[in-house]
């Protein structure tokens, strides 16, 4: 039972446009949401996060939207660099310690 | 300020065998957790050390046992290993318990045969 999905698996998108990654949940008790960013060969990167309390965050080019009642988050990256190309993880927190991911999707930024 | 660091970087054991994988934490960090990412999916969590006692446990059979040392770093030991214990094994430290500000190492490929 996937408690958080990407149904995404991949994404190509233009360098300069807009990237926009998706992410479902099921469960309602998530009080946290995390993007993490992964390049091959390396452990996962802390990118950005959002309480279940706000419906925005954003860092730079970042941002998190957070729709609640949809049970749905999404990423938005403007304007799209080439050192953006990773696979990017959606991650829910329960009550506690564990952190619950999404498949991930593959971003990739043609220059 | 180091990272997290996870020995062997890859490793191949046979069917049945027993595995120990490493870790230490990053600097100033008290708590890891151990994940497993099989190939095409996402980290599923295994469990969290804090203060060298187990603080919560994934959906994963108890031949996967962990140790925490004085000095925070880590072990993760697998028993009897079986097929699909094939995947990347990640480390994360972090200095509370909470999930947030984790940092990662860049895990350790095992492949069972």
């Amino acid at each position: 039972d996937q408690q958080v999905k990407q149904n995404s698996p991949s994404l190509s998108v233009q360098e300069g446009r807009i990237s926009i990654l998706n992410c479902d949940y099921t469960n309602s008790m998530f009080d946290y949401f995390l993007w993490y960013k992964k390049y091959p060969a390396e452990g996962p990167t802390f990118l950005i996060s959002i309480s279940s309390i706000k419906d925005k965050n954003e860092d730079g080019r970042f941002t998190v939207f957070l729709n609640k009642s949809a049970k749905h988050l999404s990423l938005h990256i403007v304007p799209s660099q080439p050192g953006d190309s990773a696979v990017y993880f959606c991650a829910a927190k329960e009550y506690g310690n564990k952190l619950v991911f999404g498949a991930g999707t593959i971003l990739r930024v043609k220059s | 300020e180091t990272g997290v660091t996870q020995s062997p970087t890859h490793l191949i054991k046979t069917r049945g065998q027993q595995v120990t994988l490493r870790c230490s934490s990053q600097s100033g960090h008290n708590t890891v957790s151990w994940y497993q990412q099989a190939l095409g999916q996402g980290p599923q969590f295994i469990f969290q050390y804090y203060r060298e006692e187990e603080n919560g446990r994934g959906n994963f059979p108890p031949r996967f046992s962990g140790l925490q040392f004085p000095n925070y770093s880590s072990e993760l030991n697998v028993n009897a290993l079986e097929l699909d214990d094939s995947a990347l094994y990640l480390c994360a430290s972090s200095s509370t318990q909470g999930a947030y500000g984790y940092t990662f190492g860049s895990g350790t490929r095992l492949t069972v045969v």
